[in-house]
């Protein structure tokens, strides 16, 4: 399969604690985005690292990226209840591969 | 700015039935894919148009599915005869270029939830 596969595959922290994702891939990408998917809902875009960069901040978001390696990981710093949520990475060369998902629930 | 737009939210049909699902992306996307998530998978697309060409349909059971996008905007997926193994959400989203371009972010409508019985 083309897909990234992310690890773990479910997660759940306290509010306030840390959570970390990985993805990794098998292509040559473009660049890779992650995703998060609310319950029912469509998913959103969080942040998009390009193939030439390591590493990428956005507000409780880190992202890196190891081409060598073909992984990233999403780090969301300070988790809130809020965050609970599946999320995807996406491989984007020619084409978008998503991948089989982290489930994530923050505890109150 | 409005979102992309999908209906119906749901959809109960019988096996071998025919459905159809609408999607209307953000206006100016070039770029509009169907995706069909199965409960606890990611997203597998289906099939991917730039303006009213199929550039991407290589995942798609041609022998039951079929999607158009007439004009370049709205486009409509469907199945028919549907499978139990159908059953699945339909996602649609669009972006403002090919994943080949930096500008390639997805935006995505709500899905429609298809049960087949």
């Amino acid at each position: 399969s083309q897909q990234g596969e992310e690890d773990p595959q479910a997660l759940s922290i306290q509010e306030g604690e840390n959570a970390t994702m990985n993805c990794s891939y098998k292509t040559s990408i473009n660049n890779l985005q992650w995703y998060r998917q609310n319950s029912g809902r469509g998913l959103v875009h969080l942040i998009l690292i390009r193939s030439n960069e390591r590493e990428k901040h956005s507000g409780r978001l880190r992202v890196t990226l190891d081409t060598s390696k073909k992984s990233s990981s999403l780090l969301i710093t300070a988790s809130r209840a809020a965050d609970t949520a599946s999320y995807f990475c996406a491989t984007v060369g020619n084409q978008f591969y998503f991948g089989t998902g982290t489930s994530l629930t923050v505890i109150p | 700015e409005a979102g992309v737009a999908q209906s119906p939210r749901y959809k109960i049909i019988e096996k071998r039935q025919s459905v159809a699902f609408w999607c209307n992306p953000i206006s100016g996307h070039a770029t509009l894919y169907w995706y069909q998530q199965i409960l606890g998978q990611g997203p597998k697309l289906l099939i991917q148009f730039q303006n009213n060409g199929v550039v991407d349909d290589s995942q798609l059971p041609k022998d039951r599915f079929s999607a158009e996008r007439l004009k370049g905007v709205d486009s409509t997926l469907k199945i028919q005869p549907a499978k139990l193994e159908d059953s699945a959400v339909y996602l649609c989203a669009s972006s403002l270029e090919p994943p080949t371009s930096g500008l390639n972010e997805q935006f995505f409508g709500p899905g429609t939830r298809l049960t087949v019985l």
